[in-house]
């Protein structure tokens, strides 16, 4: 069943503007991860954030995460054309050994 | 260089056939994972498998059949009993320890008519 659903579905800016995608899910998680998927390719993974931990920076990538709203969000800073793929959110749920994926914001970074 | 190779990258198969998609690595990952990917849509897990010779099935299993003969391939068959078997299926693996991420391959494109 899916966990996450991102929000929102599709994200269009341009290049310098900051993008923020937001994941909410259902169930009790171990960790979240975000990932990255260029139109047609493999899902490439970017950032986890565990439970215990409310925010983390990778590069220009801040991922907060809030257990009590069952929520995170996706910040990317300062963003570039080469920004532009489909993000997803995947949760491991509390006791599963498996991810489950939502839906993806589709973000598109115009030069 | 490490990584997970699926081929072919695009199939063409006549409705009623069964068709197998590969799935190599060479990471040395214990667990493998097999998704399909609808357009618009999130990934959906179809069998994993976290040790040689066991696989469970995911939230979609029916129609496909996996095997686990080998540490480095997990072949997924899509059976004649798939209803919609066009899609774009995803194979991924991980050291199946707790809070590994996935590691996925490009995909496979598969066409049904």
């Amino acid at each position: 069943s899916q966990q996450g659903e991102e929000d929102p579905q599709a994200l269009s800016i341009q290049e310098g503007e900051n993008a923020t995608m937001n994941c909410s899910y259902k169930t009790s998680i171990n960790n979240l991860q975000w990932y990255r998927q260029n139109s047609g390719r493999g899902l490439v993974h970017l950032i986890l954030i565990r439970s215990n931990e409310r925010e983390k920076h990778s590069g220009r990538l801040r991922v907060t995460l809030d257990t009590s709203k069952k929520s995170s969000s996706l910040l990317i800073t300062a963003s570039r054309a080469a920004d532009t793929a489909s993000y997803f959110c995947a949760t491991d749920g509390s006791g599963y050994s498996t991810l489950t994926f939502g839906k993806g914001t589709m973000l598109l970074v115009s030069p | 260089d490490g990584g997970i190779t699926q081929s072919p990258k695009y199939l063409f198969r006549k409705e009623g056939q069964n068709v197998t998609l590969s799935c190599e690595q060479n990471l040395n990952h214990d667990a493998m994972y097999w998704y399909r990917q609808d357009p618009g849509q999130g990934l959906r897990l179809i069998y994993y498998s976290q040790i040689v010779n066991d696989f469970q099935k995911g939230d979609i299993a029916e129609g496909y059949s996996v095997s686990r003969e080998k540490k480095e391939s997990f072949p997924l068959t899509v059976t004649s009993a798939q209803k919609n078997p066009t899609a774009f299926y995803l194979c991924a693996s991980s050291t199946g320890q707790g809070n590994s991420p996935l590691h996925f391959g490009n995909g496979t494109r598969l066409t049904v008519t």
